[in-house]
């Protein structure tokens, strides 16, 4: 079966702490996507990436960073974490290769990662 | 990427089939057109997606007007596991990575 894995499923931080959100996807994935969802808001892409060492900001990449030093693995970095960073974030993966439909817009979801910034 | 619009909410009793509707008048003719759900607590999952023709799979089905400006999705014996917020979008399906932006979809309620 095809599994994006998030490190951490509830997370707790303080303002000002750097946090790191790691996840791992074991289909041999080319692209690799973080997103955060709050209530009322939907689902809001912040990074994504379709390779190694490459990345392209989302609709809301200010506050985050990205690594994709392995292409199994795609990391979200909050430099500094504050309050309204306080969200549910979503990775997910997907593949440009194989046949209709595993196209390059069928996205694998991690189950999620809850951060609270107190 | 064309806008979509769905309901808020709907209700469906379980073992009859739900329909749930997709307004995309202004899809263009590369753009599919892909549902997900979101059970709750858990990330979005896939179920189907099509350009122009029905589609079916062992989820659900999906019924695009031939207008394309609409498009149905059908679960045709809704269970109460069913519950889930479900969404509609519309992507070009391209070989590099593409944003798939998520509205707030429908929330459907399976009842007893």
């Amino acid at each position: 079966d095809v599994k994006v894995t998030q490190s951490s499923r509830y997370l707790v931080k303080r303002t000002g702490e750097k946090v790191f959100l790691e996840c791992v996807q074991d289909m041999d994935h080319e692209n690799m996507f973080w997103y955060r969802q709050d209530p009322g808001l939907g689902l809001r892409l912040i990074y994504f990436s379709y390779d190694v060492k490459m990345k392209e900001k989302g609709d809301i990449p200010e506050g985050y960073s990205v690594s994709r030093e392995k292409k199994e693995r795609f990391s979200l970095i909050l430099e500094s974490a504050s309050t309204n960073q306080t969200s549910m974030y979503l990775c997910a993966s997907s593949s440009i290769r194989g046949p209709f439909p595993s196209g390059a817009n069928v996205l694998t979801f991690g189950a999620g990662s809850r951060l609270t910034v107190l | 990427d064309a806008k979509t619009t769905q309901p808020t909410s709907m209700d469906c009793a379980e073992g009859r089939a739900a329909n749930l509707p997709c307004n995309h008048s202004t899809i263009s003719g590369n753009e599919y057109v892909y549902w997900y759900r979101q059970i709750h607590s858990q990330g979005p999952q896939y179920i189907i997606h099509g350009l122009k023709n029905n589609e079916t799979n062992e989820m659900a089905s999906l019924i695009i007007t031939e207008d394309r400006k609409s498009s149905t999705l059908i679960l045709p014996h809704a269970t109460l596991r069913d519950t889930a917020v479900y969404y509609c979008i519309v992507r070009v399906e391209a070989g590099t990575a593409s944003k798939l932006t998520f509205g707030t979809g429908t929330r459907l309620q399976v009842t007893l």
